[in-house]
């Protein structure tokens, strides 16, 4: 099982363009997640899905959309990057209020 | 929204020493998760813990999730380098959202 795959791993923008982050998982978990992590504050909710159809927003929501195309899939799209949003940006999948696994990341440049 | 403050946010140790991480929140917690982030990797999960005063133990490891509920430890005994990384706890705000805290990043000097 190949778990939690995002793509891409690195990306370089332009302030102004957009991008989509993917993520699919196969463990046929109900909920999936998007946080960014950025220096000495963790790991902040961007977005979540608890089940295909639906998306919520989590702490630090502006600047982002999201889609749950399936159960297995939750993008993140950025539709006009700013250099705010230079990070590292991680999807989880997870049964609900239960541990959440990760997938290895996506580093992400707005310049 | 929730707070979950981590403290130290470092720690050095020399290897052999033992290191405490602490997760202090302002309200009684349902349940609390820690996970651990290696250099360059993603958070793994580590384990849960739900009871009042519930100590669990893997290997080097203990975790303790206080009486009240609102306050967590993770301890390693005689630290190696392998200990090396980020270790978050984590806990479900009044959204249900989980909430991690900032993280103590260790490092193990040979």
């Amino acid at each position: 099982n190949a778990g939690v795959t995002q793509t891409p791993k690195f990306q370089v923008l332009k302030t102004g363009q957009s991008m989509t982050l993917q993520c699919a998982q196969d463990m046929n978990h109900n909920s999936m997640y998007w946080y960014r992590q950025d220096p000495g504050m963790g790991l902040r909710l961007i977005y979540y899905s608890a089940s295909e159809g639906t998306t919520d927003k989590g702490e630090v929501p502006n600047g982002y959309n999201v889609s749950r195309l399936n159960k297995r899939e939750f993008s993140l799209r950025l539709e006009s990057a700013a250099p705010s949003q230079t990070s590292v940006y991680f999807c989880a999948s997870g049964r609900s209020n239960q541990p959440q696994h990760f997938g290895d990341g996506t580093r992400l440049s707005i310049l | 929204g929730q707070q979950v403050m981590q403290i130290p946010q470092y720690q050095h140790v020399q290897e052999g020493e033992d290191f405490t991480t602490y997760c202090n929140s302002s309200t009684t917690l349902s349940n609390i998760q820690w996970y651990k982030q290696r250099p360059g990797g993603h958070p793994v999960f580590l384990i849960q813990l739900v009871k009042s005063g519930e100590v669990k133990k893997q290997k080097r490891l203990t975790f303790q999730f206080g009486e009240a509920k609102k306050n967590s430890s993770l301890h390693i005994t005689a630290t190696q380098t392998t200990d090396v990384g980020t270790y978050f706890c984590a806990v479900l705000d009044r959204n249900n959202d989980m909430r991690f805290g900032a993280g103590t990043r260790l490092t193990v000097k040979p």
